[in-house]
């Protein structure tokens, strides 16, 4: 089955730092999501981004399709971004299904 | 709107018994799913329902069954609970097969 791989897998950055996290899939997929999972454990939508640019405030993404990967940039980091961000692509092929990486877990320190 | 909603929030357990955990949304979408999520681990999908009146496996769907009991309700059975089923289980809907998916707030189950 299709592999996700995101880097790095923990994160400690000060308030105010930038940083870009990483996505690598195996095949071509439907679409890539990206999540925020809080330190209570509630999983929040990011970007709905099979493709090209979006940007959401402090936060953006790019999905390069054609290479199969996806970036997600946070600027001007604050403790509440704390928590754990997940990749999840869709396979295609019929029977589409939402695969998840194994997250990176981000820690930002006053 | 509620968005995606989930009972119980938590549930202890002891190996054998069953259980059902119940899932609810209020978007209007065709398609619900159930996923588990281990320690340390991203969400692996184990049943879910493309539209009302059907249902399909996911990636782990061994030790469960599902219910579409209508377009908004879509529940997940342990039939003789197992300490390896200990997990937090999200809910989640999408309009579409491959459209945005909108996550509960989880049920965390531990089995003894």
């Amino acid at each position: 089955g299709i592999q996700v791989e995101q880097s790095p897998p923990d994160l400690i950055l000060q308030e105010g730092a930038n940083s870009t996290l990483r996505c690598n899939f195996s095949d071509s997929v439907n679409n890539l999501q990206w999540f925020h999972q809080n330190p209570w454990g509630q999983l929040i939508n990011l970007f709905y981004i099979p493709s090209g640019t979006k940007q959401n405030g402090r936060l953006s993404a790019t999905t390069v399709a054609t290479e199969r990967y996806s970036l997600l940039y946070i600027s001007s980091s604050q403790t509440t971004d704390s928590g754990v961000y997940f990749c999840a692509v869709l396979t295609q092929g019929g029977s589409e299904k939402l695969v998840f990486g194994k997250g990176t877990k981000l820690t930002v320190n006053p | 709107n509620a968005g995606v909603t989930q009972t119980p929030k938590f549930q202890v357990l002891k190996t054998g018994q069953s259980m059902t955990l119940q899932c609810a949304q209020d978007m209007n979408h065709n398609s619900m799913y159930w996923y588990r999520q281990d320690p340390g681990m991203g969400l692996r999908l184990i049943y879910y329902s493309a539209s009302e009146g059907t249902t399909d496996k996911g990636e782990v769907p061994n030790g469960y069954n599902v219910s579409r009991l209508n377009k908004r309700e879509f529940s997940l059975r342990l039939e003789s609970a197992a300490p390896s089923q200990t997990s937090v289980y999200f809910c989640a809907s999408s309009l579409g097969r491959t459209d945005t998916q909108y996550f509960g707030p989880g049920t965390r189950l531990t089995v003894l």
